[in-house]
């Protein structure tokens, strides 16, 4: 099994901020990785697919990057609307695995 | 564009079968194109990847349930279903139904989650 380790767990942010999360695979992945948003009581939501290709829809200010086992989702300026919960889930093996989420809270 | 709708009995008794379907609108169910999956979040917790069928039956499983859980398609009511017997109160989760499109990378299209709870 691929295991996915995503932190922080929680992060404290500001409106205006600019907010990285990682997640990193205890194997290569290539760029088989996806980030995913998810708000209370709603269905996840997928930001980034192929580790940096942005997905239709979602604003420009979330971007993704890495490859192997290392992976980043950057939000470049927070708004609102991005204090949800993130998740990282790969797609290299058979069995895909989900990073443990991070939460974004307001400071 | 694809649409999911999960259904099913909302409440389970521990050590019976937990029963979902998925119903599929917008696309075919025998479409080669898409992993039919289930993911399931029990309450307060992060996402639990549970499996995947791509028609015609080839299908994957989360090795920490496998014993478990059978994905099936059936195309004469464009469905597919999870079956996960032997439940336990730790099987207590919403549970998605969701289409990935293969080579995808992630890309895919998701249920709005339907709750099951695991209690006599």
């Amino acid at each position: 099994d691929i295991q996915m380790t995503q932190s922080p767990s929680t992060l404290s942010a500001s409106v205006g901020d600019r907010v990285t999360i990682t997640c990193r695979a205890s194997q290569s992945l290539d760029n088989w990785l996806a980030w995913y948003q998810q708000k209370p009581g709603r269905a996840p939501k997928v930001l980034i697919y192929k580790g940096s290709s942005l997905e239709s829809g979602v604003p420009s200010r979330f971007s993704g990057s890495g490859s192997g086992t290392e992976f980043t989702l950057t939000i470049s300026s927070l708004q609102s609307d991005d204090f949800a919960t993130y998740y990282c889930q790969q797609y290299r093996s058979q069995s895909y695995t989900f990073g443990q989420g991070t939460k974004l809270e307001i400071k | 564009q694809v649409q999911l709708q999960e259904s099913g009995p909302g409440l389970v008794k521990p050590s019976e079968t937990l029963s979902l379907t998925c119903t599929v609108s917008g696309d075919s169910v025998n479409s080669g194109s898409y992993h039919w999956s289930w993911i399931r979040q029990p309450p307060g917790k992060g996402l639990e990847w549970i499996g995947y069928i791509i028609y015609p039956g080839n299908a994957n499983y989360n090795p920490s349930l496998k014993s478990r859980v059978t994905i099936s398609v059936d195309t004469s009511k464009s469905q597919f279903s999870l079956k996960l017997t032997s439940v336990t109160t730790a099987d207590t989760a919403v549970y998605y139904c969701a289409s990935y499109f293969v080579g995808g990378g992630g890309r895919g299209y998701w249920g709005q989650g339907t709750l099951v709870t695991v209690s006599s």
